[in-house]
Order: C-alpha cells, then structure tokens, then sequence
C-alpha cells in the first residue's frame, strides 16, 4: 500500500486566518515533503523531515510553519497568507532521504483558497 | 542550475497507438529517474522508477534510459484516451533529498 493522506481536501481561509495541514503516512517512510503545485506548473518543494527534523528549507516564508510529531504525521500550519498562496498543497513522503531508491509517493493534496 | 527539460506538448496521439514522452536533464551525476501522471486537478502519481541504463517495462509502460546521452524516455503502448494526462519527468541525485522536476507533457489520446 503507497497510500499518503492528506487533510482537508479543501481550504478557504483569510488573510488573517490560521489554519493547518495535516498528512499522515503509514507505509514506515522516514522522509516527509511539502510540495506546493501553480496550475500549469511541475510541484515545488517547500519543506522536507528526514527522520522527524527538519532537513531542507527552501527559503519558504515564514508564514509557513511545518511541524513532524512523528514519523507517520506531517503538519503545514498557516497563519497571515497572502492570495498569491493560493495553490495545490502536495504531501509526499519516501522510505528515506538518502537512499538510492527514494520514490516519493504524493497524497491527493490540499486545494488552498486565500480570499 | 540543475535543469530537466521536456516538450510541453500538446502531444496527440490515436488511441491504440504508441505515446513517446522524452526528458533530457543537465547534470551528469544524476541517478534516479521517475514518471509522474498528473490528472487535471489531481496528484501526481509515480508510474515508474528507472536508476541503470536501458529499459524498464511495467505492463504497458516502458522507461528507457541514457546517461551518456543524459536522457530518459516514456513509451505508453497501446495508449488508451484514461492515459491522458500531464506526465512529468522528475531527476534525482544519489543522497540528496530533492527532486528536479521537469515542466510536464500534455498527453492527449484521441478515440
């Protein structure tokens, strides 16, 4: 089973909201990802965890926040989006990070609305 | 600058026929290579994973791949109009956690 899951399948918040992601695997990965996907566009990653920490952050606003409670759980919290936030929220975790064969398996996503 | 190149399409192609998606990347110390399908508004999926040169077939699908030529292809036999899609080509390097992505190619398979 390569069954990633994400919740909720859809978000509209405000500017001033704070709200959360969650995503949640149970295939013993160790490598979590948050990707965010434009229409049109290939997936752009934001953040990864690697064994719980946090490993590579790609300059991502820190109106982002992740958090990794544990190895099966990911969480992308938002507080204070702009509109130009508005985007597809991709999950995705592999066995590891640092293997040869890190096939990432993505959940069906988020679909982000900032108004 | 790490750089993975695709045609955009549209590519069309006549249902039962063969579907060739072709990838080139930039950087020669690649060595893991993947296909996404894409739905309109869905996830990606990973359909196949290739790491050695040569091909790799998984029921109607084939990746081939080139390091000296630093390419790598998809090839969908007997295409069927649910192979429609957006497949996107995605690059790694041993040990490190990031993939590159390529900008995707339009399928289109016409009835």
């Amino acid at each position: 089973d390569t069954e990633v899951t994400q919740t909720p399948k859809h978000l509209v918040m405000g500017m001033t909201n704070k709200k959360s992601l969650k995503c949640e695997q149970h295939m013993g990965h160790r490598a979590m990802y948050w990707y965010k996907q434009k229409a049109k566009k290939p997936p752009e990653l934001m953040f990864v965890y690697s064994y719980e920490k946090l490993s590579i952050n790609e300059s991502v606003p820190s109106r982002f926040s992740p958090e990794c409670p544990n190895s099966s759980l990911l969480n992308l919290h938002l507080h204070a989006l702009q509109p130009e936030d508005s985007a597809l929220y991709l999950c995705a975790s592999s066995l590891t990070s640092g293997s040869p064969s890190y096939e990432q398996y993505f959940g069906p996503g988020t679909r982000l609305t900032v108004t | 600058q790490k750089e993975v190149e695709q045609n955009s399409g549209p590519l069309s192609v006549p249902e039962g026929a063969i579907a060739s998606l072709n990838c080139t990347y930039s950087d020669r110390g690649s060595q893991s290579f993947f296909w996404y399908r894409q739905y309109s508004g869905k996830s990606p999926e990973l359909i196949m994973s290739i790491y050695s040169n040569g091909d790799k077939e998984d029921g109607r699908f084939t990746a081939q791949l080139n390091k000296a030529s630093q390419y790598v292809s998809l090839l969908i036999r007997d295409s069927q109009p649910s192979d429609s899609a957006t497949y996107l080509c995605a690059v790694g390097n041993f040990g490190n956690e990031k993939l590159t992505f390529g900008t995707g190619t339009r399928l289109t398979i016409i009835p």
